[in-house]
């Protein structure tokens, strides 16, 4: 079966840095995304790791281990707008659909 | 369009009934995922096409669940006999290839079905 974990659930302070963390174990490994969904709107991408490292893109990182089947979500600076649930997914191979974590509610506090 | 779109945003049904819902997908992307959503729970894969067929449909729960995509382009997911299980957010997404893992997956908004 396929497998991917996060928390369910942090919290943060604004302005504060806060790391999301996703462990997998799924059959067939071809990249691993990050979503942002806010309340009752659509997934939007936020980043795409395949090879071992860390991807930066402004406030947002992302960090893979292919060897440790783990991957991370760094926010820096955080602003109340990010308030929201981030979601690890991860693509097995060329044309397979992804395979979703049940995503980390995050919650930014004053 | 813009953005994949998705109609309606919301259906309420009853028991027993025939749903469909619709998926205008971002123009020119040739592929189409249809995912469900469960309160508190990752999108969970239904059925994806790459044009007009049906490259996987592994993910439909059973025969009850149906969708079509005749002109590569708009889709419609069709539910016979629904169930109160059945209630969720229904999200479509579309990519430019389909193919490859750099392929981003763009979501609609997702319609949300309530089966009383």
């Amino acid at each position: 079966g396929q497998n991917i974990d996060q928390p369910t659930e942090m919290t943060a302070t604004e302005g504060a840095i806060v790391q999301i963390n996703c462990t997998y174990q799924t059959s067939g490994f071809n990249g691993l995304f990050w979503y942002q969904q806010h309340a009752g709107e659509a997934p939007t991408f936020l980043s795409y790791n395949v090879l071992d490292g860390l991807e930066e893109k402004g406030r947002f990182s992302s960090f893979l281990s292919r060897s440790k089947g783990y991957s991370y979500l760094l926010l820096k600076e955080l602003q109340m707008k990010d308030s929201a649930s981030y979601l690890c997914a991860v693509v097995r191979s060329g044309n397979t659909p992804l395979v979703f974590g049940k995503g980390t509610r995050l919650s930014v506090i004053a | 369009g813009a953005g994949v779109s998705q109609t309606p945003s919301n259906k309420v049904t009853e028991k027993g009934k025939y749903v469909e819902l619709r998926c205008d997908p971002i123009s020119g992307h040739t592929a189409l995922y249809w995912y469900r959503q469960s309160l508190g729970q990752g999108p969970e894969f239904l059925i994806y096409f790459q044009g007009t067929g049906a490259a996987d449909d592994s993910g439909l729960p059973n025969d009850r669940f149906f969708a079509v995509r005749p002109e590569g382009s708009v889709s419609t997911l069709k539910i016979q006999r629904t169930e109160r299980g059945d209630s969720a957010v229904y999200l479509c997404a579309s990519s430019l290839l389909g193919g490859g893992p750099t392929d981003t997956q763009y979501f609609g908004p997702g319609t949300r079905l309530t089966v009383l």
